[in-house]
């Protein structure tokens, strides 16, 4: 098993400029979820999915879209990409979705907005 | 809302000593308790988890116990290598309702130890 894997490692944009970030799990897990880490402030939820065609918003959901179409792929788009944005993204999966479940994160995504 | 505590870093501790991380949770009814570390250019890896009062959680020398009566689950090991130099990350998760399965992170802790 690859386990999470994310694509790309690292990315430059300009402002205003869409990208997506990429995510796959290949575990046949159902919960997936997008985190984002900044400095001092720990790991704070963007979007998650509960399985193939469901998706909710979390803590920090403005400027970015979701969209879960299989149970493997979970892509993150940045619609226009602002400073504020620069951060390391975090992608994961669980089993199931409950709250006892061991998540699994990918090797984080570095982004860089200019 | 729910939300996680947990101490300010960085630590720094010499080889073979007694390292404890705390941390302090809020939370409505009984959620369950994550400890994650990330080693360097890593992604988060789940170190041990409770999901009961008074449970511990341990794994690789490292221990914890959910205390509801302080709201805590302290991490603690008796002797650190060099190896265990990384971020710790103290978390949460409900058991219940439209948010179950989300974790809830405090800011980290970065220990470093020295040979």
């Amino acid at each position: 098993n690859a386990g999470v894997t994310q694509t790309p490692k690292f990315q430059v944009l300009k402002t205003g400029q869409s990208m997506t970030l990429q995510c796959a799990q290949d575990m046949n897990h159902e919960y997936m979820s997008w985190y984002r880490q900044d400095p001092g402030m720990g790991l704070r939820l963007i979007h998650y999915s509960v399985g193939a065609g469901i998706t909710d918003q979390g803590e920090v959901p403005n400027g970015y879209n979701v969209s879960r179409s299989t149970t493997e792929d979970f892509p993150l788009r940045l619609l226009s990409a602002a400073p504020s944005q620069t951060s390391v993204y975090f992608c994961a999966s669980s089993p199931r979705g409950t709250g006892d479940d061991e998540q699994f994160f990918g090797p984080g995504t570095r982004l860089t907005v200019l | 809302g729910d939300s996680v505590t947990q101490m300010e870093g960085p630590v720094t501790l010499s080889e073979e000593a007694f390292l404890t991380i705390n941390c302090t949770y809020t939370a409505t009814g009984y959620p369950s308790l994550f400890w994650y570390v990330q080693y360097p250019g890593e992604g988060l890896q789940l170190l041990l988890k409770a999901t009961k009062a008074d449970d511990k959680g341990s794994n690789k020398g490292f221990e914890a116990t959910y205390r509801k009566e302080t709201t805590s689950f302290h991490l603690e090991k008796g002797s650190v290598q060099v190896s265990d130099s990384a971020v710790y990350f103290c978390a949460l998760s409900q058991n219940y309702g439209g948010s179950q399965g989300n974790l809830i992170f405090g800011k980290g802790t970065k220990l470093s130890v020295k040979p």
